[in-house]
């Protein structure tokens, strides 16, 4: 199967500070990154689509100064947080398009716990 | 707008039992539809990837059907274990989209020996 690392899995940080999450396709090859956002005991929230060489596509509602991402490589995606806020203290997790066996299927992270003090 | 809604919020059941999870969609036109296992503080499992042209998916003793005509998919797990206790999600692609995923709220899932 297709491996999708994400790192750190949980960070906590001072607010005004920020941070970056790693999200890596091991052992394929990925065009187009999502990344999601999940507040406790909700669903998962689509915040932006990263293609690589090209600027991000955000959803509605997600600020794009605040949440940069950059996807250089076909195996790598970031999201940075910027200025933290404990507002911004949530489940991060992203996924990598991947084709197998002739289906496209979205692989996705363990996810990155953000806490912001 | 796709909307996905899952019944029911929350399920507790003991060890040996048949159970069904429902999802719903209000747009009928997907590519696929997905069903996800989600442990406390964890990522997602894929389970089962259900292609539109599919009516059902199989894979142990969890069985995924989807009617696409009437907005549903059911996720039958045969003799629950406790190990099952999890969250589970269901998605679909945005409408018009492909694999930029909507999800439903998730089934809460708890089995006790």
């Amino acid at each position: 199967g297709a491996v999708v690392s994400q790192h750190p899995s949980r960070v906590i940080c001072k607010s005004g500070t920020s941070v970056k999450i790693e999200c890596r396709s091991l052992d394929f090859q990925a065009t187009t990154m999502f990344w999601y956002r999940q507040f406790p005991k909700q669903s998962l929230m689509l915040m932006a689509t990263s293609n690589e060489g090209s600027k991000a596509t955000y959803e509605q509602g997600v600020e794009k100064d605040k949440f940069l991402i950059n996807h250089a490589s076909l195996t790598l995606s970031t999201l940075t947080v910027t200025s933290a806020h404990p507002e911004d203290s949530s489940f991060y997790i992203c996924s990598a398009l991947g084709h197998l066996l002739g289906d496209t299927e979205a692989f996705f992270g363990q996810g990155t716990r953000l806490t912001v003090v | 707008k796709q909307e996905v809604t899952q019944i029911p919020a929350a399920l507790s059941v003991p060890e040996g039992e048949n159970l069904v999870l429902n999802c719903s969609f209000t747009d009928s036109a997907i590519y696929n539809l997905q069903w996800f296992r989600q442990d406390p503080g964890k990522g997602l499992t894929s389970l089962l990837l259900i292609q539109s042209s599919q009516r059902e998916q199989t894979s142990g003793r969890l069985n995924a059907s989807l009617d696409k005509s009437s907005g549903r998919s059911t996720l039958y797990i045969a003799a629950s274990q406790p190990g099952d206790s999890a969250t589970y999600l269901c998605a679909v692609p945005f409408s018009g989209g492909y694999n930029k995923l909507i999800f439903g709220a998730g089934t809460r899932l708890a089995v006790h020996p």
